[in-house]
């Protein structure tokens, strides 16, 4: 069965530095891996997806993401946080029938 | 851009009344998905829905729920009896063929008083 974890529930970073968000999963074949955010009273919101064309995927708002097969690692990454990069992110994978199975989250805060 | 959208977006609800929540999904997407999220925990997956049937439903999604796709556009939730522990927002999300990148609504919150 697919899973992923979250390993930090809270990261706190400043303003202009990197961000680095940690997922690993568990698949029992090459998955689908996404990113979603959520700000505050938002819906959720595509960042990134991964599906094998490459390991570092590009997404919006100059996150970044690379799939590491060997640790089985989708960590998240952005070279210098900006306040509007306040949110809760989500490290999602899609199992076989297509549903998506979210990680518990990490509260991403950045301090001016 | 097209996008998925829901209504209400908020809706307080006595506890053993019917609720519908409602959803649009992006106009040629084929597969439709019902999550909720209750405060301060996981996004789970509650129902998949394709070709007028459902796909797949997790253990959530007990004989309370119900979903439909009543014409062309529209895709519901049904909760028939709503218990406090069905406070939670919402989400609709939708996705076209050959793809598993799914697009989410903005969410329903659903207060059960």
């Amino acid at each position: 069965a697919q899973s992923v974890t979250q390993l930090d529930s809270h990261v706190s970073v400043s303003e202009g530095t990197p961000v680095l968000l940690r997922c690993n999963y568990s698949s029992s074949y090459s998955p689908s891996l996404f990113w979603y955010v959520q700000h505050p009273n938002k819906g959720l919101q595509l960042l990134l997806k991964y599906t094998s064309a490459a390991t570092l995927v590009k997404g919006i708002n100059g996150f970044e993401a690379e799939f590491k097969k060997s640790e089985t690692s989708f960590h998240l990454t952005k070279p210098s946080a900006h306040m509007s990069d306040a949110a809760e992110y989500f490290c999602v994978v899609s199992d076989s029938s297509y549903k998506l199975i979210f990680g518990s989250g990490t509260r991403l805060l950045v301090r001016p | 851009e097209p996008e998925v959208t829901q209504t209400p977006s908020h809706q307080v609800t006595q506890m053993g009344q019917e609720v519908i929540l409602r959803c649009v999904p992006i106009s040629n997407h084929l597969y439709f998905y019902w999550y909720r999220q209750i405060l301060g925990q996981k996004v789970e997956f509650l129902v998949s829905f394709y070709n007028n049937e459902i796909s797949e439903k997790s253990e959530i999604f007990d004989d309370q729920f119900s979903v439909e796709r009543p014409d062309g556009s529209n895709f519901t939730l049904k909760i028939r009896s709503t218990k406090l522990e069905d406070s939670a927002m919402y989400f609709c999300a939708s996705n076209g063929p050959f793809t598993d990148t799914q697009y989410f609504g903005p969410g329903t919150r659903l207060t059960v008083l």
